[in-house]
């Protein structure tokens, strides 16, 4: 299957911590987003790559957020010093370039802090 | 304000029901998509649909883009059609295409 993957699927860490989620968009496109899911709500957007280069980033992600695409293919998030706060779940999802709209999100990583 | 607004917010069906899902949204939003995302949150593409009427199956969806709606209908509904159904806008004024989100439609379909 050549879909959007995520790992870890589930993380459950301690307030404070440290966690880094990856997400490998399907193959040849350039476009990934990162968008946060709390209970009840609709996604969010968080943070966009047009293939290495991180274009927007959304008010949503504060310092302790940064997110990587190193060779414009997989992407990493990084939540530094966690708070109860940040329990949601994180959705990347790809899409091919310009005319193409339509977004694959991937599986998502369920975060819980304790 | 709110930029795409879904109702009913929840739904309750028999199997074999049909349902209509509606989604507004405001005019800062454009290229509407209908997404499913199942128990397990894994979020399924249903339809990319700017305007018009599409079909897929017992699902359909139009959308009327000068009076800023969709709808979403389904028909002869299925215990597996229950999840949450969001509807999602481009953002107008980004052009990164980021999707801005309804609260979504929780449907229930019963046995």
């Amino acid at each position: 299957d050549t879909g959007v993957s995520q790992d870890p699927r589930h993380k459950i860490t301690k307030r404070g911590q440290n966690v880094t989620f990856r997400c490998d968009p399907i193959s040849e496109h350039n476009r990934l987003y990162w968008y946060r899911q709390t209970l009840g709500q609709g996604p969010e957007f968080l943070t966009y790559f047009q293939n290495e280069a991180q274009l927007e980033k959304s008010r949503l992600l504060s310092d302790r957020f940064s997110a990587e695409r190193p060779k414009g293919s997989f992407s990493t998030l990084e939540i530094q010093r966690t708070e109860q706060g940040d329990s949601a779940m994180y959705l990347c999802a790809s899409r091919p370039g310009t005319t193409q709209e339509t977004q694959y999100f991937g599986p998502g990583t369920r975060l819980l802090v304790l | 304000g709110i930029q795409v607004e879904q109702s009913p917010p929840d739904l309750i069906l028999q199997e074999g029901a049909n349902s209509t899902l509606r989604c507004n949204f405001s005019d800062s939003v454009n290229n509407l998509q209908w997404f499913h995302q199942n128990p397990w949150g894994q979020l399924i593409n249903l339809f990319y649909i700017p305007s018009g009427t599409k079909q897929n199956g017992r699902l359909s969806a139009t959308t009327v883009a000068t009076e800023r709606y969709s709808l979403l209908y389904i028909s002869s509904s299925q215990t597996t059609d229950s999840g949450v159904y969001f509807c999602a806008g481009r953002h107008g004024s980004s052009n990164t295409g980021k999707l801005i989100f309804g609260q979504g439609t929780t449907l229930q379909v019963k046995p």
